[in-house]
């Protein structure tokens, strides 16, 4: 399994970008980059997923270079909802009994 | 999306004693589930793998014995904290990946008093 690297944590306002980066140095060529949401006292929540180049949904989009060593989460005008640990998982999509390990996780700020 | 369900969302228990959680696949049958543990301010720890009509398969370090995991059918996983202790008060929470990403229940906050 793919170990990932991220900031242990971010501050923004709203209204602004963010981008968290995600490194991935040994990611394998079938695997996938997936991150996640976590609010307090929640289950994380699927975010977004992708292999290559962007991939864009109605909350977030992600970048990912072509050498695939890293990635970066992109979260649109954000607001104060928007506070809460991102985790990026790296691992095979078509392997539904393997297990996922978490990384440390980025704790995103946002402020008034 | 599916949806995986845990309950019950909070539980106090007494030292000694044991308390089971259910981990619930409302729309889509698993065949692995999965159980985290997750300690104020850190990250979700893997803590085993279960399998439907088979044993569990544990991380290192985590206690078979204390955290007891049942995978009776292709909907339900139950975990079971064996003689709880203080140090046992955590958040726990499951996860089943049904397509290609993983869908975790709401988690599941017990304190051992």
């Amino acid at each position: 399994l793919a170990k990932t690297t991220q900031p242990i944590s971010m501050d923004s306002y709203e209204g602004q970008e963010v981008n968290i980066t995600c490194s991935h140095n040994n990611i394998a060529t079938n695997d996938y980059i997936t991150w996640y949401q976590q609010f307090p006292s929640q289950g994380p929540r699927f975010i977004i997923q992708g292999y290559k180049t962007k991939v864009t949904n109605e909350v977030a989009s992600l970048f990912i270079p072509a050498d695939r060593k890293s990635s970066t989460l992109s979260l649109p005008r954000v607001s104060l909802s928007d506070t809460a640990v991102y985790y990026c998982l790296v691992f095979m999509i078509y392997n539904q009994g393997g297990k996922l390990i978490f990384g440390q996780g980025t704790e995103l700020s946002v402020k008034p | 999306g599916a949806v995986v369900s845990q309950h019950p969302s909070w539980v106090i228990c007494k030292s000694g004693t044991s308390v089971k959680i259910e981990c619930r696949s409302l729309d889509f049958q698993a065949t692995t589930m999965f159980w985290y543990r997750q300690f104020p301010k850190q990250s979700l720890m893997l803590m085993a793998t279960s399998n439907e009509g088979s044993k569990a398969t544990y991380e290192q370090g985590v206690e078979k014995d204390k955290f007891l995991i049942n995978h009776a059918s292709l909907t339900l996983s139950t975990l079971t904290v064996t003689s709880a202790h203080p140090e046992d008060s955590s958040f726990y929470i499951c996860s089943a990946r049904p397509s290609s990403t993983a869908f975790f229940g709401q988690g599941t906050r017990l304190t051992v008093v």
